[in-house]
């Protein structure tokens, strides 16, 4: 989506090993947030960001951690990949209030 | 626990048929509530939403329906067309901040 990119699009990798997912957004927007997508479950919340090293959990932040050193970039850190991190991760951003969110268009990540 | 709880799993509608999505809340602090559409390799994109004041809001073919007593609020879309054929996810959050989805309906609009 325009003002919001994902990278990569897609990363097989392996159990044990750590896995850095990027969002970079072009809209100086303050709020950003990390989700994963399952079925069955929905979208849920990994961890969110209000700023510049403000960030904090979500609803499943077991085994993630972020980092957010400028306001364009929020990145999603698998700290030792398992199988059951194997999900479609999207961030998404927003201006606030009603603004809704931007979503990227997602990474699917396979943990073999 | 699931916070918001959504209705059914996937939906089949003829072309010019209405499709209904149910979604049920539990926290009544909730104060926003907004429906997202997805496409198959997308990311979900806003649709329309509603704040707790009113009970219904209408965008074309979509309307949300909202019961605050009852704690329910439904996406109603006339006149359904195969361009509609998607995934829906409804949401709940406080100040429209970490939204909180339910868990998707698949819809598919037959010609």
């Amino acid at each position: 989506d325009a003002g919001i990119t994902q990278s990569p699009r897609h990363k097989v990798t392996e159990t044990g090993t750590p896995v850095t997912l990027r969002c970079h957004q072009t809209e100086n927007h303050r709020y950003m947030y990390w989700y994963r997508q399952d079925p069955g479950h929905g979208l849920r919340l990994i961890h969110y960001s209000y700023g510049v090293k403000d960030t904090d959990k979500g609803e499943v932040s077991d085994g993630y951690s972020v980092s957010r050193s400028k306001t364009e970039d929020f990145l999603l850190t698998l700290e030792s990949a398992t199988s059951s991190q194997t999900s479609v991760y999207f961030c998404a951003i927003t201006a606030g209030a009603e603004n809704g969110y931007t979503f990227g268009s997602g990474t699917r990540l396979t943990v073999v | 626990q699931q916070q918001v709880k959504q209705s059914p799993q996937s939906l089949i509608v003829q072309k010019g048929g209405i499709s209904i999505i149910n979604c049920a809340y539990e926290n009544t602090a909730f104060d926003y509530f907004p429906w997202y559409q997805q496409f198959p390799g997308k990311g979900p994109a806003l649709l329309i939403a509603i704040r707790p004041d009113v009970s219904e809001k209408k965008e074309g073919r979509f309307t949300i329906s909202f019961n605050k007593s009852a704690k329910q609020f439904s996406l109603h879309i006339m006149d359904s067309q195969p361009g509609d054929s998607a995934t829906y996810f409804c949401a709940a959050s406080i100040e429209a901040d970490k939204l909180i989805f339910g868990t998707g309906t698949r819809l598919q609009v037959f010609p």
